[in-house]
Order: structure tokens, then C-alpha cells, then sequence
């Protein structure tokens, strides 16, 4: 597609169970990032992918969030046992052209735990 | 660690007048600079972006200018429209590793028409 694409684009889940949101970046794009924003803040960085690998996971908050790209392309963004805490909007966003290229983000995925 | 702040945080003016959005940030070692808008409930849309080895870039009614040596970037929009109404946040890149963008709170802009 012509832009980053994030599925669902809202999520209602309880607490504890486990949530995958989707990630879909621009045909391409080398370069994926998680962030995650909560209301009235400004978005933190998650993670970030260049290919397949995982190579900056430094700003996931602990182990019950994982995010995987296996073919350097989708990605997925897992967390287990959901808390109300996690609750937030989780933007994707994907860069082509090396380290100075433009950051372009999808819509983002809204996931609420109640 | 990157720290980057926007002032003001909300800024209400009447259509039609100029004005000036800051970010100051703490690292000067950055690879580039983008400034985005959002729309409430939507994802972030790219603006513009300054390579740290420019002074300003322009798109339109807007121009962006970095001072990377005082940790400084201001959005100039001209002619302000109600349609120019959203939060923009600007976002540093850091140089080594990763080059993730580092975000402020951003500041809530409205115009009056």
C-alpha cells in the first residue's frame, strides 16, 4: 500500500489476556518502528527493526512485550497478560531511505484493557 | 538522554496571524529534525524535515529552522488557517544505533476563524 498500515485500529480487551496488533510498512522501508502514546504525551519509542532484526528493544517497558518481523517486512507487536496500564495508542511507522530519511506513521492502534 | 521540550503547550489565535512554535532539545548529536501534526484520534503526519546539516526547511506556509548547536528548532506557520488546527510535535533523530526520534508533548494549536 501507499502508506503504513496498522490492524486493528481499535482494540478492546480484558485484563490479562494477550493482544497481537499488526503492522504493515511502507513496500521497501528497511527500517519499522514501535511507539506507543498515551493521552496528552507525546509518543515513546518501543522498539525498532532494521530487516528482520530486533536492533533497539530498549524502550520496552518488561518482558510481557515482545515484537517480531520475520520475513523484514509485517510486524507483529505482542503483549501478554494485558494491564489497564497498557492501554494506549501503539503507532507504527517505517523509513526507506538510511539513517537520515523521513519517519512516516500509520494511524496507529487503539488498545483499551479493561 | 534526548529530552525535548515545546513551548508553548496550547496556543489559541485568531485566523489569519503568524506564529512561532518551539522545541528546545538537550543533545545537539542528532542526524535530522522532523516536525509533524495530528489530528485528535489520528496518526502523525509528516510536515517537515531538517537535516542536521541544514538551517531551515520550507513546505507551503510553513518554515522550519534548527540551530542544532543550541539545541533549538522553531515551526513557523504564515497565515494561519482554522484547517492548521492540531497538535505538532517536533522530534529529533539521535545519531548511533538506531536513530529513533525522540518526541516532546507537542503544542495544541487552535484557530479562531
Amino acid at each position: 500500500g501507499a502508506g503504513v498500515s496498522q490492524t486493528p485500529s481499535n482494540k478492546v480487551t480484558e485484563k490479562g489476556k494477550y493482544v497481537e496488533l499488526r503492522c504493515d510498512p511502507i513496500s521497501g522501508h528497511t527500517a519499522l518502528y514501535w511507539y506507543r502514546q498515551s493521552l496528552g504525551q507525546g509518543p515513546e519509542f518501543l522498539i525498532y527493526f532494521q530487516g528482520t532484526g530486533a536492533a533497539d528493544d530498549s524502550g520496552l517497558p518488561n518482558d510481557r512485550f515482545f515484537a517480531v518481523r520475520p520475513e523484514g517486512s509485517v510486524s507483529t507487536l505482542k503483549i501478554q497478560r494485558t494491564e489497564r496500564g497498557d492501554s494506549a495508542v501503539y503507532l507504527c511507522a517505517s523509513r526507506g531511505q538510511g539513517a537520515a530519511g523521513e519517519l512516516f506513521f500509520g494511524e496507529g492502534s487503539r488498545l483499551t484493557v479493561l | 538522554k534526548q529530552e525535548v521540550t515545546q513551548i508553548p503547550a496550547a496556543l489559541s489565535v485568531p485566523e489569519g496571524e503568524n506564529l512561532v512554535l518551539n522545541c528546545s532539545f538537550t543533545d545537539s548529536a542528532i542526524y535530522n529534525l522532523q516536525w509533524f501534526r495530528q489530528d485528535p484520534g489520528k496518526g502523525l503526519t509528516s510536515l517537515l524535515l531538517i537535516q542536521s546539516s541544514q538551517r531551515e526547511q520550507t513546505s507551503g506556509r510553513l518554515n522550519a529552522s534548527l540551530d542544532k548547536s543550541s539545541g533549538r528548532s522553531t515551526l513557523y506557520i504564515a497565515a494561519s488557517q482554522p484547517g492548521d488546527s492540531a497538535t505538532y510535535l517536533c522530534a529529533p533523530s539521535s545519531q548511533g544505533g538506531s536513530e529513533k526520534l525522540v518526541f516532546g508533548k507537542g503544542t495544541k494549536l487552535t484557530v479562531n476563524p
